[in-house]
């Protein structure tokens, strides 16, 4: 089956850095990736949508220069939360589309953010 | 996209039929139920889809109703491993502009031993 790989699965970061987070189809070309965000005892929130080689589609209420991304290639968007800060923790969860249309998920990134 | 509910929790014992239903009564005629999980900490995992006939695969049955206004989800046979939260969700069909996948509160499934 189609394998959707993201690095890294959990990341301590203090508050005003910048955290990249990595997301590859392993074995198929996804020309578009998705980005979503989880808190505790909630449900997956969609965040964006990633385009290869375009800009990425934001959902309302996302800021764009805070959440970063980058689908440089047709395997690999990149998220990178910018100056976070500890309301940024939260579990990232990236997913793309695969054979039969259908959307493949990684296993998602725990961000504590001190 | 259309709607879903779904009920909060359900229990089911070890090793007899899930049944999971959702209900999507605004669905529209080119939208499809797609059903995944999500194991606690974990990505979701994709389990099923279906437009109108029922579906068979490895993990489930997906049974649709006649007017496509719910449908029910079944794992055969339960066990502790399926013990996640499971979301329906209707979409219009993929390779179109509005290809997302909106995840409601799903349906907290206990199997219990």
């Amino acid at each position: 089956g189609a394998v959707v790989s993201q690095h890294p699965s959990r990341v301590i970061c203090k508050s005003g850095t910048s955290v990249k987070i990595e997301c590859r189809s392993l074995d198929f070309q996804a020309t578009t990736m998705f980005w979503y965000r989880q808190f505790p005892k909630q449900s997956l929130m969609l965040m964006a949508t990633s385009n290869e080689g375009s800009k990425a589609t934001y959902e309302q209420g996302v800021e764009k220069d805070k959440f970063l991304i980058n689908h440089a290639s047709l395997t690999l968007s990149t998220l990178t939360v910018t100056s976070a800060h500890p309301e940024d923790s939260s579990f990232y969860i990236c997913s793309a589309r695969g054979q039969g249309d259908i959307q493949y998920f990684g296993a998602g990134t725990r961000l504590s953010v001190l | 996209d259309a709607k879903t509910t779904q009920p909060t929790s359900m229990d089911c014992a070890e090793g007899r039929a899930a049944n999971l239903p959702c209900n999507h009564s605004t669905i529209s005629g080119n939208e499809y139920v797609y059903w995944y999980r999500q194991i606690h900490s974990q990505g979701p995992q994709y389990i099923i889809h279906g437009l109108k006939n029922n579906e068979t695969n490895e993990m489930a049955s997906l049974i649709i109703t006649e007017d496509r206004k719910s449908s029910t989800l079944i794992l055969p046979h339960a066990t502790l491993r399926d013990t996640a939260v499971y979301y329906c969700i209707v979409r219009v069909g993929p390779k179109t502009s509005y290809d997302k996948v909106i995840f409601g509160p799903g349906t907290s499934l206990s199997v219990i031993p």
